[in-house]
């Protein structure tokens, strides 16, 4: 089956430190890779995505690249704030049928000024 | 704000008990999904619903139950309560059921405590 296996946490990092969570997945055919954000009290928010393989994801200075050689989807930001402080889930849908999400434990990061 | 809102936001019971928890989708999406997300187990798909039929299952167990009503809305039904499934709910919709209108947007989630 599907399976997704991300960096325990939590991640501590000082403000403008480079950040990477690592992400591998395990899954039939090529499915879509993404990163979800949740922030303390809320709900799950997508913060990328790519659907095939090279493709890289982007979105308020976060970064993933899928790739498909190393079943990987590591998340990246070259100067985290703050506010960046929250779960980062990476999750996998196959892309046939009335598929649904797959997704990592979660990783924390915390962020200090 | 995802569009998304689930009732109620918080929940506290007893063990043996039944409650149902309460989701509207985006407007215009037709698919709902249910994930339960638990310190133990991670965040973990339940039921997704599409237009009103049953389309994919997970880990539910055979005391939860869900559906999805004519005007979209959908309730998930746990019943004979345990400890264990106290966690946090969550719902999502997305436009479609598949591929690319497959995009899901999470509510806030309802946070269930069993005592």
């Amino acid at each position: 089956g599907n399976s997704v296996t991300q960096m325990e946490g939590p991640v501590t990092l000082s403000e403008e430190a480079f950040l990477t969570i690592n992400c591998t997945y395990t899954a039939t055919g090529y499915p879509s890779l993404f990163w979800y954000v949740q922030y303390p009290g809320e709900g799950l928010q997508l913060l990328l995505k790519a659907t095939k393989a090279d493709d890289k994801g982007s979105n308020k200075g976060f970064e993933a690249t899928y790739r498909k050689e190393t079943t990987s989807f590591h998340l990246e930001k070259g100067s985290v704030q703050v506010s960046d402080s929250a779960v980062y889930f990476c999750a996998l849908r196959a892309n046939s049928g009335y598929s649904t999400l797959t997704f990592g434990k979660g990783t924390m990061l915390l962020v200090s000024p | 704000d995802s569009g998304v809102t689930q009732t109620p936001k918080h929940l506290i019971t007893a063990t043996g008990q039944r409650v149902t928890l309460r989701c509207s989708p985006r407007s215009g999406d037709l698919s709902v999904y249910w994930y339960q997300q638990s310190l133990d187990q991670g965040l973990q798909f339940l039921i997704q619903y599409y237009n009103g039929e049953e389309r994919a299952k997970g880990n539910i167990l055979e005391r939860f139950s869900a559906q999805q009503f004519p005007d979209l809305h959908s309730e998930l039904n746990l019943s004979s309560l345990e400890l264990g499934d106290s966690a946090l709910y969550f719902c999502a919709s997305s436009v479609g059921g598949r591929g690319t209108l497959n995009e899901q947007f999470f509510g806030p989630g309802t946070r269930l405590t069993v005592l």
